[in-house]
């Protein structure tokens, strides 16, 4: 079955704009996370989503990182008054949500944002 | 909270012999740690993983052990070919259900030279 897909693939921005950053998880899966990832580095947890909820935001680096998942499905990242620093692939991860077991979370291939 | 420390951040090897990855973790309380193999341009993909109730599991050429005391863990690759180079990262987390926050090492590139 398809994967988890993230649009654009690439981003370049300038300094200052708003950029959304799209992900289409695994059908049925209820669990979403976002993830950036800093060239060289390994991922860092932003957010997580069980369904529509933000069920822990805590890894958002500050009030210009906002996101939202309106019908449990696809989400979307924005990032308000881009600066250079925001730069990184951005990943989205899906996973079943079994609360006996440890549910694999499955990447999608990201995101490359670029803030000139 | 949780840190993740992984090495080494290179590593060459000729195809045929063994590859070793070295993770340290903080957090007494994590419980799950995968790991993930990631290809330029890809996301990470899962390759194996280990609970804290055992202390090695093997898949075929790969094997994790854990050290539970120690708070480490390694990946085995044995018999490395071509097609495992990539970047590998281990994780660890703490929860059982709900939010897995996944925290990551640094990640080691490796190189199989032919």
């Amino acid at each position: 079955g398809a994967g988890v897909s993230q649009t654009p693939s690439n981003k370049v921005t300038e300094k200052g704009k708003y950029v959304e950053l799209r992900c289409d998880p695994i059908s049925g899966h209820t669990a979403l996370y976002w993830y950036r990832q800093s060239l060289g580095q390994g991922p860092e947890f932003l957010i997580y989503f069980q369904g529509t909820g933000a069920a822990d935001d805590s890894g958002l680096p500050n009030d210009r990182f906002f996101a939202v998942r309106p019908e449990g499905s696809v989400s979307t990242l924005k990032i308000q008054r881009t600066e250079r620093g925001d730069s990184a692939v951005y990943l989205c991860a899906s996973s079943d949500q079994d609360r006996r077991s440890y549910n694999e979370q499955f990447f999608g291939p990201g995101t490359r944002l670029t803030v000139l | 909270g949780e840190n993740v420390e992984q090495h080494p951040s290179t590593l060459s090897v000729q195809e045929g012999d063994s590859a070793v990855i070295k993770c340290t973790y903080s957090d007494s309380a994590s419980n799950y740690f995968p790991w993930y193999k990631q290809e330029l341009g890809k996301g990470p993909q899962l390759i194996i993983d280990i609970r804290s109730n055992v202390g090695e599991k093997k898949d075929q050429r790969i094997a994790v052990t854990l050290n539970k005391t120690a708070k480490h863990f390694s990946l085995h690759i044995t018999e490395t070919q071509p097609e495992d180079s990539a970047v590998y990262f281990c994780a660890a987390t703490r929860r059982l259900g709900g939010a897995q926050k996944l925290v990551f090492g640094q990640g080691t590139r490796l190189t199989i030279n032919p």
